[in-house]
């Protein structure tokens, strides 16, 4: 069955410290990744896609087809950073659910 | 470019009854999702419409239910609604060209409250 997993439900960590939000898939064929983030009374918006290779807010996630993960990083959190974050695969379309989320707590 | 819209934005209704919710996706997009987001089952797709068609379903009974329009709107209807129901909707729309898959925009959401 193809499916995503985000085995934390909350992530607390301090201001400063690295922050890693887990996203484990099980998927034929070649999933395209996506992570969408919501702040606090803000609509659910795309944070990043793995295709791109970008660098959002500081935030990188690589592919990892072996280990079939998509996990999102940073290396110094900020306070804003503070949100719901849900890993997609391709994108939440065709059907496909996104994960339940970690709501990610950066404390002062 | 106007985002996506969802109407009403929050509604309270008793058990029992029935209630329509509307969205209009961004102009040029024609596929259209709706997902039910509580706290503690996140977000669950519900349904996904692409050129008035139903192209997939959700883990939903048959009291979920929706269309598609010409003008590529769409609704969702929840009929005998259950407390359980008492969630944030939202509806989505994206770009579709065959073999590619675009982002999808989020509405606002509308607030349902069944008491």
């Amino acid at each position: 069955a193809q499916r995503v997993t985000q085995p934390e439900k909350l992530l607390s960590v301090f201001k400063g410290a690295p922050v890693e939000l887990k996203c484990n898939y099980s998927y034929s064929g070649s999933p395209e990744l996506f992570w969408y983030v919501q702040y606090s009374r803000q609509r659910l918006q795309l944070l990043l896609r793995h295709i791109s290779r970008e660098s959002i807010k500081g935030f990188t996630a690589d592919l990892n087809k072996g280990e079939t993960s998509f996990h999102l990083k940073k290396p110094f959190a900020q306070e804003e950073d503070s949100a719901m974050y849900y890993c997609a695969p391709r994108g939440g379309a065709d059907g496909l659910t996104f994960g339940k989320g970690t709501h990610l707590i950066i404390q002062p | 470019k106007a985002g996506v819209t969802q109407t009403p934005r929050y509604l309270i209704k008793t058990r029992g009854q029935q209630v329509t919710l509307s969205c209009s996706p961004i102009s040029g997009h024609r596929s259209v999702s709706w997902y039910q987001q509580t706290p503690g089952q996140g977000l669950q797709f519900l349904f996904e419409y692409f050129s008035e068609t139903q192209r997939n379903k959700g883990n939903f009974p048959g009291r979920f239910s929706g269309r598609q329009f010409s003008n590529s709107r769409s609704e969702m209807n929840v009929s005998t609604l259950e407390l359980g129901d008492s969630a944030l909707y939202l509806c989505a729309s994206r770009y579709t060209l065959a073999g590619l898959t675009y982002e999808q925009y989020f509405g606002p959401g509308t607030r349902l409250t069944v008491t």
